[in-house]
């Protein structure tokens, strides 16, 4: 079964660039996540989605970022205009609705470096 | 909102030892305790979790302890093995409104041939 796909692996740019993060959950999940990993901070929850619709965004660290869901098979996370401090690993993972308490499985990251 | 704490951050143990991590938590509503590995450079990976009606909870070589008086829960590895050297993380969420994780700072496990 396929897990959960991200795009690009890595990506580096400059600072002031468009970034646009691509995610695509495991078939039949219904609860999607965005999560940033850096050494100072951990594992953070940026934003999720049920059923496509965005349910807490209040991990977005500012108007800089945003995401969107068009549908069940796919999601973007865009920062705009990015900044070297933005640099981490950006998950997503997607689950089963289920009041938080359903597992979640993660993509592989996309590993972003802003110069 | 949930706050995740976890013990220690670099845990080195001999080859077939066992290896204890704790974490305590601090929304007494949270009811789902998950566990990730995860080995350099790659994702995330759920290895055991927990649901706050059950105490204990195995799976081969792998345990986990919840107690919910003291808001902590545990996880044990027997038998360590060399592939079990990665970065674990425990994760609590809220039985509040949302969905997602809050996780422990993670514990660099090093196994010792």
């Amino acid at each position: 079964d396929a897990g959960v796909i991200q795009s690009p692996r890595h990506e580096v740019t400059e600072m002031g660039q468009e970034v646009t993060l691509r995610c695509k959950p495991i078939s039949g999940h219904n609860s999607l996540f965005w999560y940033r990993q850096t050494m100072m901070r951990g594992l953070e929850l940026l934003i999720y989605f049920n059923n496509n619709v965005p349910i807490d965004d209040s991990g977005m660290p500012e108007d800089r970022f945003s995401a969107k869901m068009p549908n069940a098979s796919f999601s973007t996370l865009k920062i705009q205009p990015s900044e070297p401090r933005d640099s981490a690993v950006y998950f997503c993972a997607s689950s089963l609705i289920g009041g938080g308490n359903q597992p979640q499985h993660f993509g592989d990251g996309t590993r972003l470096s802003i110069l | 909102g949930e706050n995740v704490e976890q013990h220690p951050s670099t845990l080195s143990v001999q080859e077939g030892d066992s290896a204890v991590i704790k974490c305590t938590y601090s929304d007494s509503a949270s009811n789902y305790f998950p566990w990730y590995k995860q080995e350099l450079g790659k994702r995330p990976q759920l290895i055991i979790d927990i649901r706050s009606n059950v105490g204990e909870k195995k799976d081969q070589r792998i345990a986990v302890t919840l107690n919910k008086t003291a808001k902590h829960f545990s996880l044990h590895i027997t038998e360590t093995q060399p592939e079990d050297s990665a970065v674990y993380f425990c994760a609590a969420h809220s039985g509040g409104g949302a969905d997602g994780l809050t996780f422990g700072k993670g514990t660099h496990l090093i196994i010792q041939p």
